[in-house]
């Protein structure tokens, strides 16, 4: 059982408007990375945040920022959202900056943009 | 071209076959692999790490050549359970000292009672 939760599980949001997702760490972890997974593609790393600090981020634009919090737990912002947004976000939780580590995914929270 | 490839599939086999998956990267730079597993409308979960040595975990025999950039899966005597998306995973350097992890868009795996 996965201890990485996700909240919420599904979302349905307006164009142009603003999203926070949200990620709880699994005990001891201190590395959070998030991905957006399109239908029948394989995830996109978006970024990555190790001990409150962003130290990995992909090909996004700045309108997707994030945030590590003192207990691990993290949030995905994504502002002026575009219908291409919608996707599966995924949350990652590892030990230790590198990406060796085995990651341990949330179960995503489902995006829709209208 | 791709960062990570991969042969979509699905692939559709008969239990207890033997099934080959391929993967290539382009980033040389690229210093660790792994394949992940996801099941329909689940997470990603490890399956192995890929050591260029070669390494076999029970059924499944994963193997690296460096020098084709080339990653591949096998999975022996296929049960029911096997069936899923297998994601071929690449370590590369962004610099500074940080990693990304990029996946391939996943071979569908489908095991025929």
């Amino acid at each position: 059982e996965t201890g990485v939760t996700q909240s919420p599980t599904h979302l349905i949001k307006t164009r142009g408007q603003q999203v926070t997702l949200r990620c709880s760490s699994q005990s001891g972890h201190n590395t959070v990375s998030w991905y957006q997974q399109a239908l029948g593609q394989g995830p996109q790393f978006i970024f990555q945040y190790y001990r409150e600090e962003e130290n990995g981020r992909g090909n996004f634009p700045p309108r997707f920022s994030g945030l590590q919090f003192p207990n691990y737990s993290s949030e995905l912002n994504v502002n002026a959202l575009e219908l291409d947004d919608s996707a599966l976000y995924l949350c990652a939780s590892g030990t230790g900056p590198s990406m060796d580590s085995p990651l341990h995914f949330g179960n995503g929270t489902r995006l829709t943009v209208t | 071209r791709k960062e990570v490839e991969q042969d979509p599939g699905p692939f559709n086999v008969p239990e207890g076959a033997t099934v080959a998956f391929n993967c290539t990267y382009s980033n040389s730079a690229s210093q660790s692999f792994f394949w992940y597993r996801q099941d329909c409308r689940k997470e990603p979960k490890l399956l192995m790490s890929v050591y260029s040595s070669g390494n076999e975990d029970g059924r499944f025999t994963a193997q690296l050549n460096r020098a084709s950039q080339y990653i591949s899966l096998l999975i022996r005597d296929s049960k029911l359970s096997d069936s899923a998306t297998y994601l071929c995973v690449v370590n590369s350097p962004l610099g500074f000292g940080n990693e990304k992890l990029t996946f391939g868009t996943g071979t569908r795996l489908t095991i025929i009672p």
